[in-house]
């Protein structure tokens, strides 16, 4: 298993403006996860980090807006950029298990209103 | 189109009764399905995988069948108990290594 932790837990924001969030897990995993909760929906995978490399994303997410960094096999970073009403949403990180299962453990999330 | 489609309404159901969520796929040639129970202002928990060449899969008073002929799993908890009120999101490969696409989810209200 893994343990994953997320800062901020939430924020309020301004339009036009940025925020990082950040994921840290307790055991070093190859691929990390970035998903959006929109209010009321399902997750939606955004992009997937996998370190030493750029990150891949899914149809409908850009890197200008939702740049991600994976510096080591412990951490990553996703920027929501220049935000919109839009973005408001839980964000969520995920690994899979080190061990290979496919299972996937998530993060708590964080909760973005933007104003 | 590809489509993950779970009970949009919620499901009460009494305390010790047995609860059947649904989940049906198309346009999906998942190597494996699945499920994840997610309480209100957390992350997604992993409860069971179960894979196209399985039928069945129990863990404790859970069960989860996978019919690939149907493309439908069904997911059921036994012996139901107020604290298994959550959404259970039903989840599965993408292809493309480890990528997981997740359903609607199905809310669960267990009732005393």
């Amino acid at each position: 298993s893994a343990v994953i932790s997320q800062k901020p837990s939430r924020d309020i924001c301004q339009r036009g403006t940025s925020l990082t969030i950040q994921c840290q897990v307790d055991s070093q995993v190859t691929m990390m996860f970035w998903y959006r909760q929109q209010p009321g929906q399902s997750l939606t995978l955004i992009a997937t980090a996998n370190q030493g490399s750029e990150a891949t994303y899914e149809s409908g997410f850009v890197i200008d807006k939702f740049p991600i960094s994976r510096p080591n096999l412990t951490f990553s970073t996703l920027t929501v950029s220049n935000m919109s009403p839009e973005d408001s949403s839980i964000y969520l990180c995920s690994v899979e298990d080190p061990q290979g299962t496919y299972e996937q453990y998530f993060g708590p999330g964080t909760r973005l209103t933007v104003t | 189109s590809q489509k993950i489609e779970q009970n949009s309404e919620a499901l009460n159901i009494q305390e010790g009764k047995t609860a059947t969520l649904t989940c049906n796929y198309t346009n999906y040639s998942p190597a494996y399905l699945q499920w994840y129970r997610q309480d209100p202002g957390r992350g997604p928990v992993f409860l069971l995988l179960i894979r196209e060449n399985e039928k069945e899969k129990r863990k404790e008073r859970l069960k989860v069948t996978f019919d690939t002929t149907l493309k439908q799993s069904l997911f059921h908890i036994t012996a139901s108990q107020p604290a298994d009120s959550a959404t259970y999101l039903c989840a599965l490969d993408a292809g493309g290594g480890n990528k997981l696409t997740f359903g609607t989810g199905t809310q669960l209200k267990v009732e005393l």
